[in-house]
């Protein structure tokens, strides 16, 4: 069966420090693959989306970056955190087309 | 935008009674979706159901869809504590996309109470 986990479930890190959020998914190969980022109360933000190793694309501009570096990984980036970079912050996958989407259970960001 | 809207924001009912939640959107879609989330955990699907489709059952779940008012509803019947969480709709694009992007509203926030 396919699974998906993402690590750490709960992060503090100060203003101006660099973030790496991983995520990886077993049991399934060339899935797409998704960040979002959620805020206290709020629907799920789209932040980045992949559809294959190297393909990243961007839903809005921000201080965060993506990366893929192998089928099953996505990564997410930072070279100097921002206090509204805070949120929960949420990876899934998803077979090709219009699939429904399996989340990891989510990284709290917390930054000081 | 595409983004679904549920209503009521906030819902609070005792066991046994059922829960009614409504998604509205905006443009034409392929399928809409029903997620659940547990608090500070993520989300799990519940229940997809396509355009073409008028009713879907899953359990004591209950899933329709309008096209023509562009909205949907999810009751859960005879609800218990453990229903507890934030029920989200997410549409996709109407597109003929297999980029699966989903657009996710604010969710209803559900709390049973034994």
């Amino acid at each position: 069966s396919q699974t998906i986990h993402q690590w750490p479930a709960t992060l503090v890190q100060p203003v101006g420090s660099p973030l790496s959020l991983e995520c990886t998914v077993e049991g399934t190969s060339n899935p797409n693959l998704y960040w979002y980022r959620q805020a206290a109360g709020r629907g799920l933000q789209l932040l980045f989306y992949s559809v294959g190793i190297g393909q990243i694309s961007s839903e809005v501009p921000q201080n965060l970056s993506a990366s893929r570096p192998q089928d099953r990984q996505f990564i997410l980036s930072s070279k100097k955190l921002l206090l509204s970079d805070s949120g929960f912050y949420l990876c899934a996958w998803a077979g090709t087309g219009n699939q429904p989407q399996h989340f990891g259970d989510g990284t709290r960001l917390s930054i000081l | 935008s595409q983004q679904g809207e549920e209503d009521p924001q906030a819902l609070s009912i005792q066991e046994g009674e059922n829960a009614t939640m409504n998604c509205s959107y905006k443009t034409s879609i392929n399928n809409l979706q029903w997620y659940r989330q547990n608090s500070g955990r993520g989300l799990v699907h519940l229940i997809l159901i396509r355009s073409n489709e008028r009713e879907k059952h899953s359990g004591r779940l209950r899933v329709t869809l309008d096209t023509s008012k562009k909205s949907s509803s999810l009751l859960i019947t005879a609800s218990r504590a453990a229903d507890t969480a934030s029920y989200f709709c997410a549409t996709d694009e109407h597109r003929g996309s297999t980029l699966g992007r989903l657009y996710f509203g604010r969710g209803t926030q559900l709390t049973v109470w034994p």
